[in-house]
């Protein structure tokens, strides 16, 4: 079945570093991709996402290319701020159904 | 803005109590979902429904049942509480096809005692 795999965590940078958070994906036929974010006792924000291959998607700084050809669909910011710390889930939607990673927790510090 | 409301934030129930989340969303969407979640394991599909009276299991389906009477309400039912089900609970919807958003309530922390 369809699923995703992304890097665990947690991601520990400074303010101002550049972030990569790995997502690959397996799936039959062709997914929607998506990056969601939840900050501390909040629910889950779309953060961004894309529907169709070498599609690119961003927003508030971080942007994801939709690869096919690695099947993946990394998260990228250069320059993290305090205020980015949260735990980014990658997912696929596909057929109907909403597949989720196992999260990443990043922590950015002063 | 669509909205997906989530019935209660925070419950403490029994266990072998009848638990009820409830989950509304005002934007007509046909697909309703249920997740819960867990630290280290993300998201993990419970039920989710493609349109009024239908479902389907999702990855955890057992110990849980489903109701979707109405297009715009998705009900999550525990017959019978476990403390292995204290969890956080989502609720999402999209409209049905390909490449929308799905949009998310926030969530119902249940902790079964």
């Amino acid at each position: 079945g369809d699923s995703v795999t992304q890097m665990e965590g947690p991601v520990t940078l400074s303010e101002e570093a550049f972030l990569t958070i790995n997502c690959t994906y397996t799936a039959t036929g062709y997914p929607s991709l998506f990056w969601y974010v939840q900050y501390p006792g909040e629910g889950l924000q779309l953060l961004l996402k894309a529907t169709k291959a070498d599609d690119k998607g961003s927003n508030k700084g971080f942007e994801a290319t939709y690869r096919k050809e690695t099947t993946s669909f990394h998260l990228e910011k250069g320059s993290v701020q305090v205020s980015d710390s949260a735990v980014y889930f990658c997912a696929l939607y596909n057929t109907d159904k909403l597949i989720f990673g196992t999260g990443t927790r990043l922590q950015v510090f002063p | 803005d669509v909205k997906v409301t989530q019935s209660s934030r925070y419950l403490v129930k029994r266990t072998g109590e009848k638990v009820f989340l409830e989950c509304v969303q005002d934007m007509d969407h046909e697909n309703m979902f249920w997740y819960r979640q867990d630290p280290g394991l993300g998201l993990r599909l419970i039920y989710f429904s493609y349109d009024v009276k239908m479902k389907e299991k999702g990855d955890i389906p057992e110990g849980y049942s489903v109701s979707r009477e109405k297009k715009e309400r998705f009900s999550l039912i525990l017959e019978s509480a476990s403390t292995n089900q204290t969890s956080m609970y989502l609720c999402a919807s999209t409209r049905r096809g390909w490449g929308n958003t799905i949009y998310f309530g926030e969530g119902s922390w249940l902790t079964v005692v």
